[in-house]
């Protein structure tokens, strides 16, 4: 079964730090998201990206934050200066032409 | 941007079936519901989606009233492994944002 890949598992980074993260999306879907989970709280909504573009972001989605789709198959989201509260776990998802999102397993960044 | 309120938590004994309901009074007509599961430290996956009546799959059924203004996501015969958190969004398929809610903490209790 396809699936949602993530790298890397874990990030380190000292505050101020830029950090890329990234993601493999499932090869034929069209739509990408990035999502954020503070430990102990609820999936925020980032940003969905749609044909090489940005369709909509929150407010969580600041000038610190940039995706990018390099080479048609990887996904990044870049955190230009991490700051101690982008501490989370970054999730990113995928999904075709309907509403069923496709999660990785994350990637939990740690800014100290 | 339909809004979504579910309980904060459940408790139910291993075997029962677990009904959780879910509230989207401003849906809109090319909003889809969509129910995910997360466990701790995993993405969400998702369960189950539905456009209004019901829909079944091999792990839950969907039920949608005809205002749509609110959904039930049943789990037959649940199991100490369906302890998670429950998420209802609700969506178009045009690939835009899904806010997540509190989501309903599922306790399944031996």
């Amino acid at each position: 079964e396809p699936e949602v890949t993530q790298t890397p598992s874990h990030q380190v980074t000292q505050m101020g730090q830029e950090v890329i993260l990234r993601c493999v999306p499932i090869s034929n879907h069209l739509y990408f998201y990035w999502y954020r989970q503070i430990l102990g709280q609820k999936v925020e909504f980032l940003v969905s990206f749609y044909n090489n573009e940005i369709s909509e972001k929150s407010e969580i989605f600041d000038d610190q934050f940039s995706v990018e789709r390099p080479d048609g198959s990887n996904f990044t989201l870049k955190i230009r200066s991490t700051k101690l509260e982008d501490s989370a776990m970054y999730f990113c998802a995928s999904s075709s032409r309907t509403a069923e999102q496709y999660f990785g397993p994350g990637t939990r960044l740690t800014v100290t | 941007l339909a809004k979504t309120t579910q309980p904060i938590s459940m408790d139910s004994y291993e075997g029962q079936e677990v009904n959780i309901t879910c509230s989207h009074n401003n849906i809109a007509t090319n909003d889809y519901i969509t129910w995910y599961q997360q466990f701790p430290s995993q993405g969400p996956r998702f369960i189950i989606q539905g456009y209004k009546t019901k829909v079944t799959n091999e792990v839950a059924s969907l039920f949608i009233p005809a205002d749509r203004k609110s959904s039930t996501l049943s789990l037959p015969r649940v199991s100490l492994s369906d302890t998670a958190v429950y998420y209802c969004l609700v969506g178009d398929f045009t690939g835009n944002q899904f806010y997540f809610g509190t989501g309903t903490s599922l306790t399944v209790i031996p």
